[in-house]
């Protein structure tokens, strides 16, 4: 199976502060990478698909990138709705393997 | 509009057999590039990827688990089941079923609000 490895595990930041949150693969998924948000009591939403696309509806300030083994999710001006945890998913092989999640919190 | 709505028992016993539905609207799993997966989160923990199965049949299992998993589907009723053998108590959590678009990068663009179950004698 690959793995998928994020970090931080958690991290604190204020509103309109710029955030970074990155995600190993243990091999190449080429391009298959997303990017989800988590808030308590509710199903994941899909913020980024295939490392960079933004899905529809998501505000502009994320943003994905990278290839290969190498992903990152960046939030450019944080908003009070944000604060919640997010998650990085191969879907390159099945399975479809997630990371442990971020959790991102107010400070 | 697309939606997903999983339902099933809140409340097995540890050894007995899970079986849990997908019920799904605005999409076919008739259409090329379709599929529907289970994912799965203990209370306080990470999303766990479970199964999948494509429009064309094709099934995909978690590695470790694929002994005590099944997934069908049911094209007439738009549903697809899961099945989970031997329940434990660690198999507590929120199951979820999603939407896979190949063309989106095959992830999951669509989730259902997910059921929480509960293992317990």
């Amino acid at each position: 199976d690959i793995q998928m490895t994020q970090s931080p595990s958690s991290l604190s930041a204020s509103v309109g502060d710029r955030v970074t949150i990155t995600c190993r693969a243990s091999q190449s998924v080429t391009s298959y990478s997303n990017w989800y948000q988590q808030k308590p009591g509710k199903a994941p939403k899909l913020l980024i698909y295939a490392a960079s696309s933004l899905q529809s509806g998501v505000p502009s300030r994320f943003s994905g990138s990278g290839s290969g083994t190498d992903f990152t999710l960046t939030i450019s001006s944080l908003q009070p709705e944000d604060f919640a945890t997010y998650y990085c998913q191969q879907s390159y092989s099945p399975p479809y393997t997630f990371g442990q999640g971020t959790k991102l919190e107010i400070k | 509009q697309v939606t997903l709505r999983e339902s099933g028992p809140a409340l097995v016993k540890p050894t007995q057999t899970l079986t849990l539905t997908c019920t799904f609207s605005g999409f076919s799993l008739n259409t090329s590039g379709m599929c529907v997966s289970w994912i799965r989160q203990p209370p306080g923990k990470a999303l766990e990827w479970l199964a999948r199965i494509d429009w064309d049949d094709d099934k995909y299992y978690s590695t470790s688990l694929m002994t005590r998993l099944t997934i069908s589907k049911d094209t007439s009723k738009n549903q697809v089941v899961l099945t989970m053998t031997n329940m434990d108590p660690v198999d507590t959590g929120t199951y979820y079923c999603a939407r896979i678009r190949a063309a989106a990068g095959a992830s999951s663009d669509s989730w259902g609000q997910g059921t929480l179950v509960t293992v317990s004698s």
